[in-house]
């Protein structure tokens, strides 16, 4: 079946990296996104990764998959205040059906 | 800029009202969504459309219907509106490949 799980909180220290988890099920997933929503906001695509690759990074982001254990992983390095947000990871197999994860709230106090 | 847009930030309707939530899109994107989002449950998946006047049903579709009768904009009609419709509700859109570009959402009060 078909379910992304996320842990719901994440409190991390300005300056420290934040690392946001994220499992899912389904191994024949082509795609794996993440997302962010700030305050009030939609959702924000931050990047997002083939099934056929290991790592991507992007300026502080750093995204890991781990397709055996079917695990996702977010790092933000040098994480600030600005990235207070839900982060969501998604999954698809078709780049036109996303299955979302419940979301993790990432809280950084100075 | 592209967006999508959403034409209420905030709603607040009575029990038993019909309702109405617009969004539009200026991408020429084939594929739209609706998604309520509530706490600890993420966002779930409502209704979707491939194509102008096709639509499919998503994970919780019972109380909702939708209409595309245009390309750009997608509808979500909740027929007879219950409190526990009362969400965020969001839209997006997408090609067949780049993933989901949303609508800043509606939140949505039944009182």
């Amino acid at each position: 079946g078909e379910d992304v799980e996320q842990s719901l909180f994440l409190s991390v220290r300005e300056g420290d990296s934040s690392v946001i988890n994220c499992t899912y099920t389904d191994s024949s997933s082509t795609y794996l996104y993440w997302y962010k929503q700030e305050p009030g906001a939609g959702l924000q695509l931050l990047t997002y990764i083939f099934s056929n690759m290991d790592m991507k990074q992007d300026q502080r982001l750093t995204v890991l998959l781990n397709k055996k254990d079917k695990h996702l992983s977010l790092r933000i390095a040098d994480t600030q205040t600005g990235d207070s947000a839900i982060y969501f990871c998604a999954e698809s197999k078709k780049p036109d059906k996303l299955i979302f994860g419940t979301g993790t709230r990432l809280q950084v106090f100075p | 800029d592209v967006k999508v847009t959403q034409s209420s930030r905030y709603l607040v309707k009575r029990t038993g009202e019909k309702v109405f939530l617009e969004c539009v899109q200026d991408m020429d994107h084939e594929n739209m969504f609706w998604y309520r989002q509530d706490p600890g449950l993420g966002l779930r998946l409502i209704y979707f459309s491939y194509d102008v006047k096709m639509k499919e049903k998503g994970d919780i579709p019972e109380g909702y219907s939708v209409s595309r009768e245009k390309k750009e904009r997608f509808s979500l009609i909740l027929e007879s509106a219950s409190t526990n419709q009362t969400s965020m509700y969001l839209c997006a859109s997408s090609t067949n490949r780049d993933g989901y570009t949303f609508g800043s959402g509606t939140r949505l009060t039944v009182v």
